[in-house]
């Protein structure tokens, strides 16, 4: 059964700075990967989505990775922002059935 | 983009009342839609999945006579929480893939709808 572990929990931050956000998953036979961001009380805000057979994606300040064989993805945030403050959500994709959720990354960027 | 409609975003309820909660696929057909349940700082788990035009199948766990799914149309998925219980309060969200795009374009997700049974 596919697993979903998201490191760390929370992350506290000055403004400015890079971070990133660790993704692992037991099975590595997986459609697509997909990263979320979630404001409290809200729905999800899709960021990136990294196909199989691609190793990352970027928009704008955001770089997501993926290492299928080693069952890893990376977002990497860069120069962080009081806005970016939300939980980020890694979610991965085996063959057309239901996302498959990690429990997130709460970001909190200070100003 | 794709957009998916959720609706109410917050409802209260009485204890032993159902409440509906719908979801539209605004601008793409959706064949499957997922119903998630979310609870405080907890991950999206999956309750079941709705196939236009059959039955939904439900995940472990998961009343099916509690959490009745109706997918009537490519557009348009309900879930009726029955007989609500304070437990039953949550925050719950649908998603929905594009007939067309299958996923490779992800999923889009609704802004989901906070439940409290009192």
């Amino acid at each position: 059964k596919q697993e979903v572990t998201q490191i760390p929990a929370a992350l506290s931050v000055p403004e400015g700075e890079n971070l990133v956000l660790n993704c692992s998953f037991t099975d590595s036979a997986i459609y697509n990967l997909q990263w979320f961001r979630q404001d409290p009380g809200k729905g999800l805000t899709s960021l990136l989505l990294i196909q199989s057979s691609q190793r990352e994606q970027t928009s704008g300040r955001l770089n997501a990775s993926l290492d299928k064989s080693s069952g890893r993805s990376t977002l990497y945030i860069a120069a962080s922002q009081p806005g970016d403050s939300a939980t980020y959500l890694c979610a991965v994709d085996q063959a057309g059935t239901a996302l498959i959720f990690g429990k997130g990354t709460t970001l909190s960027v200070s100003s | 983009g794709a957009v998916v409609s959720q609706h109410p975003s917050r409802v209260i309820c009485k204890s032993g009342t159902s409440v509906k909660i719908e979801c539209r696929s605004l601008d793409f057909q959706a064949t499957t839609m997922f119903w998630y349940r979310q609870f405080p700082k907890q991950s999206l788990m999956l309750m079941a999945t709705s196939n236009e035009g059959s039955k939904a199948t439900y995940e472990q766990g998961v009343e099916k006579d509690k959490f009745l799914i109706n997918h009537a149309s490519l557009t348009l998925s309900t879930l009726t929480v029955t007989s609500a219980h304070p437990e039953d309060s949550s925050f719950y969200i649908c998603s929905a893939r594009d007939r067309l795009l299958g996923g490779a374009n992800g999923y889009t997700f609704g802004s989901g709808t906070r439940l409290t049974v009192v």
